[in-house]
């Protein structure tokens, strides 16, 4: 069964101390991975899409990694505006779904 | 701005009432979509249109009625809903519905509260 799962489920920082978020996936024949940020009370902003291991991308402080069994988000230095719950989504190769997890809120605190 | 964009944002009604949530998109794509967001719950995905055709319907409930009149919009009718309803209706839209390199854009939600 195609499943995602993010860890931690909450994260609380400090404003500069470096971290990283996780998204582990089982999926038959991944079709691309994606990172989104939400922000209370809107809707989940794009910010990567991974599709084949050992690829990243990057912008500003947020690095997205991928595996064959999982993605990191990595933020450096992260800032108070960096707060937001992060997804992860993977389109299963079986059946074309977008699959989400339940999402990692980030509070970074001044 | 995201490139979708939702009616009304905020929306309270009791559950004799009907009411319609709206959803456009000016990025030129031909697919469109209604996920329901709840608390501590992944994104669940309630309908996928394609080309203005229903594609796929979640085993969702027939109190909510999408409607697809062209490819840029999209409504879910809702009629009876019960308070477990109260959640976050976010529409999304992606140039095709499924596949490889599919990138969904989501609106900034509506938020019903059934009372």
């Amino acid at each position: 069964e195609d499943q995602v799962t993010q860890s931690p489920e909450a994260l609380r920082l400090q404003e500069g101390e470096s971290s990283s978020l996780n998204c582990s996936y089982t999926v038959s024949g991944l079709r691309g991975l994606f990172w989104y940020r939400q922000d209370p009370g809107k809707g989940p902003e794009f910010l990567f899409t991974l599709y084949s291991a050992g690829e990243e991308k990057e912008k500003e402080r947020l690095k997205a990694t991928l595996t064959k069994k999982e993605s990191f988000l990595h933020i450096t230095a992260p800032k108070p505006e960096d707060s937001a719950t992060y997804l992860c989504a993977v389109v299963s190769g079986n059946t074309g779904k977008l699959i989400f997890g339940q999402g990692t809120t980030l509070q970074v605190k001044p | 701005e995201t490139g979708v964009t939702q009616t009304p944002r905020h929306l309270v009604m009791g559950m004799t009432n009907k009411k319609s949530l709206k959803c456009e998109q000016h990025l030129g794509h031909n697919a469109m979509y209604w996920y329901k967001q709840s608390a501590k719950k992944p994104l669940e995905l309630m309908f996928v249109y394609s080309l203005e055709e229903r594609v796929e319907n979640n085993s969702v409930p027939s109190r909510f009625s999408p409607e697809c009149p062209n490819s840029s919009h999209l409504f879910l009718h809702l009629h009876t809903l019960q308070p477990e309803d109260s959640a976050l209706y976010l529409c999304a839209s992606s140039q095709y519905s499924q596949g490889y390199g599919n990138t969904i854009y989501f609106g900034e939600g509506s938020w019903l509260t059934v009372v």
